[in-house]
């Protein structure tokens, strides 16, 4: 009884490709977030999404785009992948303060 | 600039003591702070979340208290005991900013010994 979910768990690929790791969460909550996870488990936020606003962190490269088709749905596509671009990616949710994590998605570039 | 700072990057304590963990914050005007548990290889856990107006909350062996003049939070846990041995990160909410953007510290981890 998954209540945020990611996939793929693990990811690697080569520079330049294009990949996308796919979010769900069966808590009904009305927001949804993207954070990374750099080698020195400094948690930043990329994005948060509900239906009337998205708000993009200044520092994320125009590479990464959220992409959400209901409510219950935030994917995160990544194109042409940079090895900096090599952390762990949560994707949580919320409705009121406390946000619920998923488990990660660790991704590797080579 | 913008700063939050976790007192150690890992604090090792005897089980049965209390551990006592510092998240300091620089150029901030927090609306509210919260604490969240990371195990190895997996997402944060949410624990514990304290307002601008409050000076402490408990949840059992957790207690948190907030300093808005030392922009300061303490974090407790009385009665340590090994599986409580994991990362504690803090995270603040701006009161300018969007209502639900928390901002992180980079954590302590914890190790309670037998």
């Amino acid at each position: 009884d998954t209540a945020v979910s990611q996939t793929p768990k693990y990811l690697v690929t080569q520079m330049g490709n294009d990949k996308s790791i796919k979010c769900e969460q069966n808590l009904g909550h009305d927001t949804m977030y993207w954070y990374k996870q750099d080698s020195k488990k400094f948690l930043k936020i990329m994005f948060s999404y509900n239906n009337k606003e998205l708000i993009i962190n200044e520092t994320v490269p125009n590479r990464f785009s959220p992409k959400s088709p209901d409510k219950a749905h935030l994917n995160l596509h990544i194109n042409s992948l940079e090895l900096g671009d090599s952390a762990v990616y949560f994707c949580a949710s919320s409705t009121h303060y406390e946000q619920y994590f998923g488990p990660g998605t660790r991704l590797t570039v080579t | 600039s913008q700063k939050i700072e976790q007192n150690s990057e890992a604090l090792n304590i005897q089980e049965g003591k209390t551990a006592t963990l510092t998240c300091n914050y620089t150029n901030y005007s927090p609306a509210y702070l919260q604490w969240y548990r990371q195990d190895p290889g997996r997402g944060p856990v949410f624990l514990l979340l304290i307002r601008e107006n409050e000076k402490e909350k408990r949840k059992e062996r957790l207690k948190v208290t907030f300093d808005t003049t030392l922009k300061q939070s303490l974090f407790h846990i009385t009665a340590s005991q090994p599986a409580d041995s994991a990362t504690y990160l803090c995270a603040l909410v701006e009161s300018s900013g969007s209502a639900r953007q928390l901002t992180f510290g980079s954590g302590t981890q914890l190790t309670v010994l037998p």
